[in-house]
C-alpha cells in the first residue's frame, strides 16, 4: 500500500529552464494539494486539485506556475523559466475525500535547486 | 505575522525526559488543529488531529491539548527517544470548506543520548 510518491526527489535546473514535479497520490485518493517550503519557513499552500479540476489556486504565483491532475497519471506542478527564488522543497499531499476533517498524507517532497 | 506561531524554535532534551511544545494561532474560524512530525529530508507525518470541541488527543507517547478560547495548543512528548528528534509542526485548518492548511514554522527537537 504505497504512500504518496513524488519524483524526482532532487531536481537541479539552470535559470530560465522548466521544472516539472510529479506526484502520485495514495491509491483511492482523488484530492491533491501542493505546498512549498522555503528554507527556515513553514509549508505554504499553493494549489488544491481534484481529478481534472483545479479547485483553489490562490497560493500559486500568477506567473510561470501551473498545476494539473489529469484523469490518468500523476499530478504535475510545472514551473516555467525558473529563477533562483524558486529554490525550495515542494511537497504534495493527498486525501480520500474533500472534507475539513480528512487526513492529508504527504510525500517526501522534491527539492528544487536553481543554479 | 504568522497566523500560527510555535515556541520554542528549537529544543534539546536528554533521552527519557518529557517535553512540551507550544502553539498559538489566530486563524478563525477554524475547523481543526493538527500536529505533524517531520524528519529531516522527509514529508510531514500526522500525529494528532483535534476539532475545536476536543480538549485532548493522544497517540502513544504524544498528547496534544487544545484550548479554543485562548487559541493555544500544546504537544507533550513523554519518555523521549532518540527517534523523536525531528521538527514538530502545528497546523490549523480554517473553516473554508476544504483543507487549506496553515502551517507553523515548527519546533526543532533534538533528543540527546
Amino acid at each position: 500500500n504505497a504512500g504518496v510518491m513524488q519524483n524526482p526527489r532532487h531536481l537541479v535546473r539552470r535559470r530560465g529552464q522548466e521544472a516539472r514535479l510529479r506526484c502520485s497520490p495514495m491509491k483511492g485518493h482523488s484530492h491533491v494539494y501542493w505546498y512549498r517550503q522555503l528554507p527556515e519557513e513553514g509549508l505554504k499552500f499553493m494549489v488544491y486539485l481534484q481529478k481534472e479540476n483545479i479547485i483553489d489556486e490562490s497560493g500559486m504565483p500568477k506567473e510561470r506556475f501551473s498545476a494539473e491532475f489529469p484523469k490518468e497519471g500523476p499530478s504535475i506542478l510545472r514551473i516555467q523559466q525558473v529563477v533562483r527564488g524558486d529554490s525550495a522543497a515542494y511537497f504534495c499531499a493527498s486525501s480520500p475525500l474533500r472534507g475539513n476533517d480528512q487526513p492529508q498524507h504527504f510525500g517526501d517532497g522534491t527539492r528544487l535547486s536553481i543554479l | 505575522k504568522n497566523q500560527v506561531e510555535q515556541s520554542p524554535q528549537s529544543l534539546i532534551i536528554l533521552e527519557g525526559k518529557n517535553c512540551t511544545l507550544q502553539c498559538n494561532y489566530t486563524v478563525s474560524p477554524f475547523s481543526n488543529l493538527r500536529w505533524y512530525k517531520q524528519d529531516t529530508g522527509r514529508g510531514p507525518v500526522s500525529l494528532t488531529i483535534m476539532t475545536f470541541s476536543e480538549n485532548t488527543k493522544s497517540n502513544g507517547r504524544y498528547t496534544a491539548t487544545l484550548d479554543a478560547d485562548t487559541k493555544q495548543s500544546s504537544l507533550h512528548i513523554t519518555a523521549s527517544q532518540l527517534s523523536d528528534s525531528a521538527s514538530y509542526i502545528c497546523v490549523v485548518t480554517p473553516n473554508t470548506g476544504f483543507q487549506k492548511l496553515v502551517f507553523g514554522t515548527g519546533t526543532r527537537l533534538l533528543v540527546s543520548p
